[in-house]
């Protein structure tokens, strides 16, 4: 069976420091990955999405990227962090043909920006 | 992706009782639609799906009503459980199939 993990769980951290969360998936090959964030009370907003190895689309313009090293591996980094990216951060992951199928999220990682 | 709402509306029901939650959704060419359950502090979690030939899907307990006239769909759970307390999302895959727009979700309360 398919599993999901990210981690930390959770973090905080001061504005201006750097920032990693990794997201692996197991159980699948050459999965759509996903990274969402969700501010609190609010709905998801899709951040980047990636259809293969060193493939990255973004959705919004803003202070994160996104990489992916490896099929099932997808990596959310900041250079320097803002106190407007506090959040809620989910990975998820589908068959190809996204949009046409459900996607599948992680746990989640709650990062504070202090 | 875009921004959703400020407020999270929430419907309170009672324990046993039916309920229903509502979602205006944004494009007219999306054709396939899910419905996501997040408890607190998780991942969302897939209920159901409806795709647009269809007006009505049955699950376990749950029914989904879509109606592509108003860009509306709707989830209706059948003798609502407290471990059905959580926030859910409707979710369209508006943008030519290629990723989900999710709405800005509902907080379902059930009152004992």
């Amino acid at each position: 069976s398919q599993t999901i993990h990210q981690w930390p769980a959770t973090l905080v951290q001061p504005v201006g420091s750097p920032l990693s969360l990794e997201c692996t998936v197991e159980g699948t090959s050459n999965p759509n990955l996903y990274w969402y964030r969700q501010a609190a009370g609010r709905g998801l907003q899709l951040l980047f999405y990636s259809v293969g190895i060193g493939q990255i689309s973004s959705e919004v313009p803003q202070n994160l990227s996104a990489s992916r090293p490896q099929d099932r591996q997808f990596i959310l980094s900041s250079k320097k962090l803002l106190l407007s990216d506090s959040g809620f951060y989910l990975c998820a992951w589908s068959v190809q043909l996204a949009g046409w199928g459900e996607q599948y999220f992680g746990p989640g990682t709650r990062l504070t920006v202090t | 992706g875009e921004s959703v709402g400020l407020h999270l509306p929430t419907l309170s029901v009672q324990e046993g009782d039916n309920s229903i939650i509502n979602c205006a959704y944004s494009n007219s060419a999306s054709d396939y639609f899910i419905w996501y359950k997040q408890e607190s502090g998780k991942g969302p979690q897939f209920i159901i799906d409806i795709r647009s030939n269809m007006d009505k899907r049955q699950g376990q307990r749950v029914t989904v009503l879509l109606n592509k006239t108003v860009k509306h769909l709707s989830l209706q759970i059948a003798a609502t459980q407290p471990g059905d307390s959580a926030v859910y999302f409707c979710a369209e895959n508006g943008n030519y199939g290629q990723n989900f727009v999710f709405g800005p979700g509902t907080r379902l309360s059930v009152l004992p």
